[in-house]
């Protein structure tokens, strides 16, 4: 079974402009999770994803937003970038929502803002 | 994907002897305990996880122990190999919010041929 993916793995944008990443979850998993992940902050959950529904959410502003389509990929959008978003944007997928069961995450997207 | 690595503890082991990683943890209503392994270019993995009523699990090579008077977490590795050089992060979730992960700093972990 393949594991979740994440598109593009790179990205360089400038300031003041938005950014879409795109995460496809396991096949069968219906919840996506997104993480930053900084050296200053390290892993930091911004929001969950279930059944085209945001369950759960962060402590990040509005203009981090996502969505979560019918066949569970999700993508989250980021607004008018700033030098401080530069990081590792995490995608992880679980089967259900509200549950302990593990969740897997891709190999990220890597995003740098100057 | 390289995990955070500018201000991370570092454990530094002897091939085959034992690592011992530590971990603090704040919040007394956590209902369970992961320990993800991050190496260079790929997101964290899963290693083990405790719920909060067991003080003890054991994995292939891992265990997992929980103190949770003191509040912290521990994970030992059974003879360390050179493949399991990485950041280690511990992390903890409630039932209520189960999806949300919150993690630790993390600590990199080095062998030593």
């Amino acid at each position: 079974k393949a594991g979740v993916t994440q598109t593009p793995r790179y990205l360089i944008k400038t300031r003041g402009q938005q950014v879409t990443l795109s995460c496809s979850p396991i096949s069968g998993h219906r919840s996506v999770s997104w993480y930053q992940q900084t050296p200053g902050q390290g892993l930091q959950f911004l929001f969950e994803y279930f059944s085209e529904t945001q369950r759960n959410k962060g402590n990040f502003p509005g203009r981090f937003s996502g969505r979560q389509f019918s066949n569970s990929r999700s993508e989250m959008n980021v607004s008018t970038l700033e030098l401080g978003d530069s990081a590792l944007y995490l995608c992880a997928s679980s089967p259900q929502t509200g549950t302990s069961e593990t969740q897997y995450f891709g190999p990220g997207t890597r995003l740098l803002v100057l | 994907g390289e995990s955070v690595g500018l201000h991370l503890p570092t454990l530094s082991v002897q091939e085959g002897d034992n690592s011992i990683i530590n971990c603090a943890y704040s919040n007394s209503a956590s209902d369970y305990f992961i320990w993800y392994k991050q190496e260079s270019g790929k997101g964290p993995q899963f290693i083990i996880d405790i719920r909060s009523n067991m003080d003890k699990r054991q994995g292939q090579r891992v265990t997992v122990l929980l103190n949770k008077t003191v509040k912290h977490l521990s994970l030992q590795i059974a003879a360390t190999q050179p493949g399991d050089s990485a950041v280690y992060f511990c992390a903890e979730r409630t039932y209520s919010s189960a999806s949300k992960i919150i993690f630790g700093s993390g600590t990199r972990l080095s062998i030593r041929p």
